[in-house]
């Protein structure tokens, strides 16, 4: 299985911040990841995908990244309604896999 | 307007079979670039995918669950249903189904719209 590593797990930031998160594939997922946004009570929402693609209706302040296994996600200028878990996903090949998590709390 | 309704029991017992129903609308079960995903989420932990259906009913599923599951549809009713074999009390999550899309070589994208999940409860 491939095995997603998320980083930080947590991660406390201000109104007006730029904060990125990490995920890093434990071997080659060409660009089929994407990354994902829960709040407490509610179901993911795609945000991006093909590991650089915004999805439709999601601000232009989330942008993807990739460089080989490592792949990014920036929030400029966070926003109150960003504060949430974000997860990444890698589906290149079974089973699809999700990384553990990074919580962005309000500092 | 893309909506995903999961149903099913909210309690079972170790050992029973769980099945739940994923009734969707706004796209159809057939369409060559959709399929249908099975997610689940264990109470403050992360996602973890069970299974999923694609348009030409190729199946696939997580192979650690150990056999215990199985996706089918009905296309003529847009539902997907999820059967899980011998639950356990570690079992016990927030079930969600999600529609898959595929790109133009039919690999999978991303699950770009999810139901509002089922808590499922695994206790005697």
């Amino acid at each position: 299985d491939i095995r997603l590593t998320q980083s930080p797990s947590f991660l406390s930031a201000s109104v007006g911040d730029r904060v990125t998160i990490t995920c890093r594939a434990s071997r080659g997922i060409s660009s089929y990841l994407a990354w994902y946004q829960q709040k407490p009570g509610e179901a993911p929402k795609l945000l991006i995908y093909a590991a650089s693609t915004l999805q439709r209706g999601v601000p232009s302040r989330f942008s993807g990244s990739a460089s080989g296994t490592e792949f990014t996600l920036t929030v400029n200028s966070l926003q109150p309604e960003d504060f949430a878990t974000y997860y990444c996903q890698q589906l290149n090949s079974y089973p699809v896999t999700f990384g553990g998590g990074t919580k962005v709390e309000i500092k | 307007q893309v909506t995903l309704n999961e149903s099913g029991p909210v309690l079972v017992k170790p050992t029973e079979t769980l099945a739940l129903t994923c009734s969707v609308s706004g796209f159809s079960l057939t369409n060559p670039y959709m399929g249908v995903s099975w997610i689940r989420q264990p109470p403050g932990k992360a996602l973890e995918w069970l299974a999923h259906i694609l348009p030409n009913d190729e199946k696939s599923y997580n192979t650690s669950l150990k056999g215990r599951l199985t996706i089918s549809r009905d296309t003529s009713k847009s539902h997907v249903v999820l059967t899980m074999t011998n639950m356990d009390p570690e079992d016990t999550a927030t079930y969600y189904c999600a529609r898959t899309l595929l790109d133009y070589s039919f690999a999978i994208d991303a699950f770009d719209f999810w139901g509002q999940g089922t808590v499922v409860t695994v206790s005697t």
